[in-house]
């Protein structure tokens, strides 16, 4: 079955560090791949996304590639600030059929300033 | 407004209780989502819905049921609840779209519910 895997947190850093949260993905086919972020009692948002191999989602300063071969997809941000204190979640879906996600157990992030 | 709403936020019930939670959403979509999240484990899909009449179980609906009850509403209830149900609740909608694109779910605020 489909499953996927995250780095385990919590990860603490310090403002202007280098931020990577580790994904990797099991899959049958040809998945897409999401980043979801959770603030503080908020819903969850889609942070970023890429459908297929070798493609680069980004936003917010947030970028992850689809790297099929290692079948990873690892978040990385070059200088966090500490608005970016949140959860982080890894997921994917088959885009034919039902497209339900299937999400990792999700990475605490603070940012100290 | 928030475009997905979910009633209550919190709820605290004991075991053995019937609960229900809400979710309404004012984006138009026919699509609808029920997951729960617990620590370490993410979100797992409970049910979800396309339709007022299409109604199909996620990996996790022993001990829930659900109701569409329009478009733009989506109920989960628990008939008895257990101490294990404690968890978060989340609410998602998304379009219908097109052949071959994903289509974004769009989450909720959540309710806590807690079973003593």
């Amino acid at each position: 079955g489909n499953s996927v895997t995250q780095m385990e947190g919590p990860v603490t850093l310090s403002e202007e560090a280098f931020l990577t949260i580790n994904c990797t993905y099991t899959a049958t086919g040809y998945p897409s791949l999401f980043w979801y972020v959770q603030y503080p009692g908020e819903g969850l948002q889609l942070l970023l996304k890429a459908t297929k191999a070798d493609d680069k989602g980004s936003n917010k300063g947030f970028e992850a590639t689809y790297r099929k071969e290692t079948t990873s997809f690892h978040l990385e941000k070059g200088s966090v600030q500490v608005s970016d204190s949140a959860v982080y979640f890894c997921a994917l879906c088959r885009i034919q059929g039902a497209q339900k996600l299937v999400f990792g157990q999700g990475t605490r992030l603070t940012i100290n300033p | 407004d928030a475009d997905v709403t979910q009633t209550p936020r919190n709820r605290i019930t004991k075991t053995g209780k019937r609960i229900m939670l809400e979710c309404s959403q004012t984006k138009g979509h026919d699509r609808m989502y029920w997951y729960r999240q617990d620590p370490g484990l993410g979100l797992r899909l409970i049910y979800y819905s396309f339709d007022v009449k299409d109604i199909n179980k996620g990996e996790i609906s022993d001990g829930y049921s659900v109701s569409r009850q329009a478009q733009a509403k989506f109920s989960l209830s628990l008939e008895s609840a257990i101490p294990n149900q404690t968890a978060l609740y989340f609410c998602a909608t998304s379009d219908l779209g097109g052949t071959g694109n994903y289509n974004e779910q769009f989450f909720g605020p959540g309710t806590r519910l807690t079973v003593l």
